[in-house]
């Protein structure tokens, strides 16, 4: 089953604006990763963000993390047109291999317009 | 810097033919390998992972197999391909460890 659940599942912004997105998980995790998909394609890795850290950042990209609501968001600040993508949040659960298991969300359809 | 192929980009395949997509990875050893499957407008579903040749670990029954022959190289198979197959399967790497992954372009498979 799909452990993490993004929020909103379609996100229509104009350009310039912020845009906000949801990541509710059920299990504990090792950390919380959030990816970019443009159609057709394959995902690119945005951000990581470890279980013991509360706010991430990386350019325009904010990240926050909050365990105890086992819930994290991405906010995409003075989005561009060419932020239009899916967003994909995917949970690295807590296990003892060396593998890195994720579990991806349904993912949160972005279109920035002009 | 690392690179990823996956091949072919596109695939039309008849229902109960074979399969085979290969997946490499250059500039890195001993890669975590993985295999993901995504339906039409859904998130990505885990099927295989390898930490070294030889190694498979298989996360959800199905018509499908993976080998890993070689450091570098990832091969998802099928004897008989369902119509259920189809789907766009890509592939990851990362570093050992709980890190982030890097994929591939995919591969857009449909059975007919």
């Amino acid at each position: 089953s799909q452990q993490g659940e993004e929020d909103p599942q379609a996100l229509s912004i104009q350009e310039g604006e912020n845009a906000t997105m949801n990541c509710s998980y059920k299990t504990s995790i090792n950390n919380l990763q959030w990816y970019r998909q443009n159609s057709g394609r394959g995902l690119v890795h945005l951000i990581l963000i470890r279980s013991n850290e509360r706010e991430k950042h990386s350019g325009r990209l904010r990240v926050t993390l909050d365990t105890s609501k086992k819930s994290s968001s991405l906010l995409i600040t003075a989005s561009r047109a060419a932020d239009t993508a899916s967003y994909f949040c995917a949970t690295d659960a807590l296990y003892t291999g060396t593998a890195s298991k994720l579990t991806f969300g349904t993912g949160t359809r972005l279109q920035v317009t002009l | 810097s690392q690179t990823i192929h996956q091949w072919p980009a596109t695939l039309v395949q008849p229902v109960g033919s074979p399969l085979s997509l290969e997946c490499t990875v250059e500039g890195t050893s001993n890669p975590n390998l993985y295999w993901y499957r995504q339906a039409a407008g859904r998130g990505l579903q885990l099927l295989f992972y390898s930490v070294g040749i030889g190694q498979i670990s298989s996360e959800v029954p199905q018509n499908l197999s993976a080998s890993r022959p070689q450091d570098r190289q990832f091969i998802l198979s099928s004897k008989k391909l369902l119509l259920s197959d189809s789907g766009f399967y890509l592939c990851a790497w990362s570093r050992t460890g709980p890190y982030e992954q890097c994929f591939g372009p995919g591969t857009r498979l449909t059975v007919t």
